[in-house]
């Protein structure tokens, strides 16, 4: 089965860096997705990695270990519109779907 | 190019009472998914379709949800009756087949049961 765990809560302040963490455990690996969910919306795509390394996209980057069990999200500049709901998932083996975290909750503050 | 499609955005209802959601998916996605997301929860996978074909339904309560989607481009989902535990966000998402591939989200249907 799969087993997704990430922090909770966490608060940065704007113009910092902040980097959220998501460990997973899966019978096998088939990628690793982060979605962005503003409250009352539905999430966004932000990135998908199945290779070990950093990727990068503006102020987003991604990383992934795949002998860790392990991905982090790292946000620089931050703004006050990036306090949002960050998701971590990964698809199963096989045809099937994606399995969400419970999300790590961003507030930036001024 | 239009997004997913959900409607209504925000439904309240009595509890044993029906009512239905509605998905239109991305235009060309042939998988399309209907997810269920409690408050500070992420969502939960209830029913997956591979153009018509209910391919992953093992998390939908039967008793009283049932979703079809007839030509393999609509989707609706149901329940009947509404208990007070089912009032939550329902998600239609929409991707190409199989997995890997970015999923895309309707806005979702607001469902408050009193």
């Amino acid at each position: 089965g799969q087993n997704i765990d990430q922090p909770t809560e966490m608060t940065a302040t704007e113009g910092a860096i902040v980097q959220i963490n998501c460990t997973y455990q899966t019978s096998g690996f088939n990628g690793l997705f982060w979605y962005q969910q503003h409250a009352g919306e539905a999430p966004t795509f932000l990135s998908y990695n199945v290779l070990d390394g950093l990727e990068e996209k503006g102020r987003f980057s991604s990383f992934l270990s795949r002998s860790k069990g392990y991905s982090y999200l790292l946000l620089k500049e931050l703004q006050m519109k990036d306090s949002a709901s960050y998701l971590c998932a990964v698809p199963p083996p096989g045809n099937t779907p994606l399995v969400f975290g419970k999300g790590t909750r961003l507030s930036v503050i001024a | 190019e239009a997004g997913v499609v959900q409607s209504p955005r925000y439904k309240i209802i009595e509890k044993k009472q029906p009512v239905a959601f509605w998905c239109n998916p991305i235009s060309g996605h042939n998988t399309l998914y209907w997810y269920r997301q409690n408050l500070g929860q992420g969502p939960e996978l209830l029913i997956r379709y591979e153009n018509e074909e209910a391919v992953d339904d093992s998390q939908l309560p039967k008793d009283r949800f049932s979703a079809e989607r007839l030509k393999g481009v609509d989707s609706t989902l149901k329940i009947q009756p509404a208990e007070l535990g089912d009032s939550a966000v329902y998600l239609c998402a929409s991707s190409s087949s199989g997995t890997g591939y970015e999923q895309y989200f309707g806005p979702g249907t607001r469902l408050t049961v009193t």
